[in-house]
């Protein structure tokens, strides 16, 4: 059964500081990825998502992430954060059927917060 | 482009009562739409995949008699909770995949929170 574990619950980053959220998946195939924000009352938003291909993608807001199969790890970042990325973001693995990815499973999500 | 609505965002609703939640493809067609539950400061766990003319898929442990899913067209999918009970008070979230083929995975409606009293 797949599986996504990100291990911090809560994060706390200055204003203007990197940022790196982790996430590890257990799957058995090639994974399908994503990153997700959901911010108060929105709905979840598509950061970016990985396939195949180049394992570092480009997301919007500044946001990247890099595929490592080795360590099965799909980690998040940004080098400078704004106050507007507070918020809750989510780590998903799926497959891919051809018309687009099944189901997904996600992460228990990390809070970000954004200190002044 | 690729929007996805969620029709009510709020319903209050008495117990042993049912509510329908309705998920729309506004500008795009969904053959295949999904249906997430999420409690209060948790993760989205997949309930159903919904395909448009035929009957849903569940995931293991949800109650196909209690959570009752229509896909009766390529843009519209309906979640009906019979029966509700305050332990189904949750936020509900579907997701539409594009029928064109392409890799962007799934587009997530804003969500419905059901409050059963």
């Amino acid at each position: 059964a797949q599986s996504v574990t990100q291990p911090d619950i809560h994060i706390t980053v200055s204003e203007g500081a990197s940022l790196e959220l982790r996430c590890n998946y257990s799957y058995g195939a090639t994974p399908y990825l994503f990153w997700y924000v959901q911010s108060p009352g929105q709905g979840l938003q598509l950061l970016l998502k990985y396939f195949s291909g180049d394992t570092l993608v480009q997301g919007i807001k500044g946001f990247e992430a890099e595929f490592k199969r080795s360590q099965s790890s799909f980690n998040l970042r940004k080098p400078s954060v704004h106050w507007s990325d507070a918020a809750e973001y989510f780590c998903a693995v799926g497959s891919y059927s051809g018309g687009g990815a099944d189901g997904l499973t996600f992460g228990k999500g990390t809070h970000l917060i954004i200190q002044p | 482009g690729a929007v996805v609505s969620q029709h009510p965002s709020r319903v209050i609703c008495k117990s042993g009562t049912s509510v329908k939640i309705e998920c729309r493809s506004l500008d795009f067609q969904a053959t295949t739409m999904f249906w997430y539950r999420q409690f209060p400061k948790q993760s989205l766990m997949l309930m159903a995949t919904s395909n448009e003319g035929s009957k849903a898929t569940y995931e293991q442990g949800v109650e196909k008699d209690k959570f009752l899913i229509n896909h009766a067209s390529l843009t519209l999918s309906t979640l009906t909770v019979t029966s509700a009970h305050p332990e189904d008070s949750s936020f509900y979230i579907c997701s539409a995949r594009d029928l064109a083929p392409r890799v962007d995975g799934q587009y997530f409606g804003p969500g419905t929170r059901l409050t059963v009293t």
